[in-house]
């Protein structure tokens, strides 16, 4: 039982370059996240999947879009990366949200030069 | 709309001392309430949570947290800091039980003096 996992775990990215940040979990969750993690500024919700086949934009979307693959994979993109979007990426899932633990995946650290 | 305040972003007390963090949260209705904890270089994990059961909470590793609605509060202590201890703290709230978002706060960074 691998909980969420992420790849890749590094990335350096030149600007207007796009890649896919990938996320899966094994635990059968319903609803799927994604984090960006800047200094001062806690979590701050990306996308979000509360089903499969269903995708909502959170607090800091521009710049990014989703894709929810099937009940396991939800992978973020970057169609043409900027400085701005340097930052740590979580992906998170849980059962069925509200009052239900979100389990966090290690990470990936993003640089855009 | 929901939110959450952390008091302190970074907190420093010494080995064997009482650690207090502190939150405060806004909702318009009796909410979810959790702390998640980051060892460095790693995801989250959740620490304990509130879902309208008890108000006093005990999690993880020691640590215990207290929901008092007069006061909007839900502040993390534990009587005895250990080493093991240093890490960053996040509060976050959802006030919805269908909702899939919950709002984390700023964090802070407890430090443990030897």
């Amino acid at each position: 039982n691998a909980g969420v996992t992420q790849t890749p775990k590094f990335q350096v990215l030149k600007t207007g370059q796009s890649m896919t940040l990938q996320c899966a979990q094994d635990m059968n969750h319903n609803s799927m996240y994604w984090y960006r993690q800047d200094p001062g500024m806690g979590l701050r919700l990306i996308y979000y999947s509360a089903s499969e086949g269903t995708t909502d934009k959170g607090e800091v979307p521009n710049g990014y879009n989703v894709s929810r693959l099937n009940k396991r994979e939800f992978s973020l993109r970057l169609e043409s990366a900027a400085p701005s979007q340097t930052s740590v990426y979580f992906c998170a899932s849980t059962s069925s949200g509200g009052g239900d633990t979100q389990y966090f995946g290690p990470g990936t650290r993003l640089t855009v030069l | 709309a929901q939110s959450v305040t952390q008091l302190g972003s970074h907190v420093s007390v010494s080995e064997g001392a009482l650690v207090l963090l502190r939150c405060n949260y806004s909702s318009s209705v009796p909410p979810y309430l959790f702390w998640y904890v980051q060892y460095p270089n790693q995801g989250l994990q959740l620490l304990l949570k509130y879902t309208s059961a008890a108000t006093l909470v005990k999690g993880i590793n020691g640590f215990e947290a207290e929901f008092k609605k007069s006061e909007t509060s839900f502040h993390l202590t534990k009587p005895s800091a250990h080493m093991s201890d240093a890490a960053e703290y996040f509060c976050a709230v959802s006030d919805l039980p269908g909702a899939s978002k919950i709002i984390f706060g700023s964090g802070t960074r407890l430090s443990i003096r030897p």
